[in-house]
């Protein structure tokens, strides 16, 4: 596609509920990353995936989170056992090059998780 | 990174003058920057970028500037238009990563 697309928008979860995200990447990009923003705050990073391999997953918060990208190209962030300070955008972003060689990055619009 | 709730910093300017928005940034070893504008329900948007070897760069209506002595990064819009009307946020790369670091982010509100 001609950008980045998340799926879906909004997501409305209960506490304790599990979730998946779901990121199209640009097709052919080679680097995936996830990137969660707080209301009012920057972007902060959580994981990041050259191809199909998860080079760095350091910025997840805890054991709940788990990301994956099994073919190298659609990539799914879960949250198991959501909890209120989860409520979130979960932006998604991909480069052509492999990260380092300084690519430009191109974000989706995100999905919007609050959890009640 | 810091937190500054939902209280962003705001910048309010008239359409046709000059912005320049300013963002210190906080490792020593970054040598990638970039500015992001991010609209109301978008993801984070490229305008332009510097490497830590130059201290000035051009776009289209923008320019970068970059003070590695104090650690600091503006970015300059020339003309401002109503569609400038976004939150910026610089970035950092650190060296030989493949992380953006995402500064705190300033509002921008293009009055006509």
């Amino acid at each position: 596609g001609a950008g980045v697309s998340q799926s879906p928008r909004y997501k409305v979860a209960k506490r304790g509920q599990d979730v998946a995200l779901r990121c199209d990447p640009i097709s052919g990009h080679v680097s995936l990353f996830w990137y969660q923003q707080a209301l009012g705050q920057g972007p902060e990073f959580l994981t990041y995936f050259q191809n199909e391999a998860q080079l760095d997953k350091s910025g997840l918060p805890s054991d709940r989170f788990f990301a994956e990208r099994p073919e190298g190209s659609v990539s799914t962030l879960k949250i198991q056992r959501t909890q209120q300070e989860d409520s979130a955008v979960y932006l998604c972003a991909s480069s052509f090059d492999r990260a380092g060689a300084g690519g430009v990055y191109t974000f989706g619009s995100g999905t919007r998780l609050t959890v009640v | 990174g810091e937190s500054v709730g939902l209280h962003l910093p705001t910048l309010s300017v008239q359409e046709g003058d000059n912005s320049i928005i300013n963002c210190a940034y906080s490792n020593s070893a970054s040598d990638y920057f970039i500015w992001y504008k991010q609209e109301s329900g978008k993801g984070p948007q490229f305008i332009i970028d510097i490497r830590s070897n130059m201290d000035k760069r051009q776009g289209q209506r923008v320019t970068v500037l970059l003070n590695k002595t104090v650690k600091h990064l503006s970015l300059q819009i020339a003309a401002t238009q109503p569609g400038d009307s976004a939150v910026y946020f610089c970035a950092e790369e650190d060296s030989g990563t493949y992380k953006y670091i995402f500064g705190t982010g300033t509002r921008l509100k293009v009055l006509a």
